[in-house]
């Protein structure tokens, strides 16, 4: 069963650093997703990617969030400045094109101290 | 505009109990995809089903087994003789063309 890889699973930053968390889509999806869920929250949609660009993004996404896709294999979420409140899961999801498949990978821990 | 709705927050019961996990779902979209996951301690998002709006051929897999009526719009989820292994949060979620909508989830603890 394909998979959706994230890398780490656990980063700890501090405040006011930059962070980027790391994702491997599944090879033959297209669409490309970030979803955050703060600690005993639902899990919110930050930002969806297709054809190197920002096909969707919500209100969390604001501009200390980046996103990018650098070598063809890779997803990449950058947060500039980190904060507390950045604290939370964070998934990478892939789709086929349409409304195919869809995976979650499972997830990278960051904490903000 | 998509939205999810579950519910029951927490749910409590004792081994070998069955329960249902209740979800109502909003959607504008004609074609769409329903999802649970389970989400234990650890805290990654483990799937377990995914269903298209044209098939509302209920679902049995083990233990588990999904109801879905679309005049409802509702997808619930029912866990036979429950394990203490079940114990999780339990997240329905909704995919229109794009994004999946989560709803808030249900923690679920089976108590031995």
């Amino acid at each position: 069963e394909p998979e959706v890889t994230q890398t780490p699973s656990h980063q700890v930053t501090q405040m006011g650093q930059e962070v980027i968390l790391r994702c491997v889509p599944i090879s033959n999806h297209l669409y490309f997703y970030w979803y955050r869920q703060i600690l005993g929250q639902k899990v919110e949609f930050l930002v969806s990617f297709y054809n190197n660009e920002i096909s969707e993004k919500s209100e969390i996404f604001d501009d200390q969030f980046s996103v990018e896709r650098p070598d063809g294999s890779n997803f990449t979420l950058k947060i500039r400045s980190t904060k507390l409140e950045d604290s939370a899961m964070y998934f990478c999801a892939s789709s086929e094109i349409g409304q195919g498949l869809y995976t979650f990978g499972s997830g990278t821990r960051l904490t903000v101290v | 505009a998509q939205k999810v709705t579950q519910a029951q927050t927490e749910i409590s019961v004792v081994e070998k109990e069955d329960v249902t996990l209740d979800c109502v779902y909003e959607t504008r979209d004609t074609t769409y995809y329903l999802f649970w996951y389970k989400q234990p301690p650890s805290g990654e998002l483990v799937f377990l089903i995914r269903r298209n709006s044209f098939d509302e051929q209920n679902e049995i897999s083990g233990r588990y087994s999904w109801n879905f009526q679309k005049s409802t719009s509702s997808f619930n989820f029912t866990i036979t003789a429950s394990q203490v292994v079940d114990s999780a949060v339990y997240f329905c979620a909704l995919r229109g063309y794009q994004k999946v909508t989560f709803g808030i989830g249900t923690k679920l603890q089976v108590i031995p």
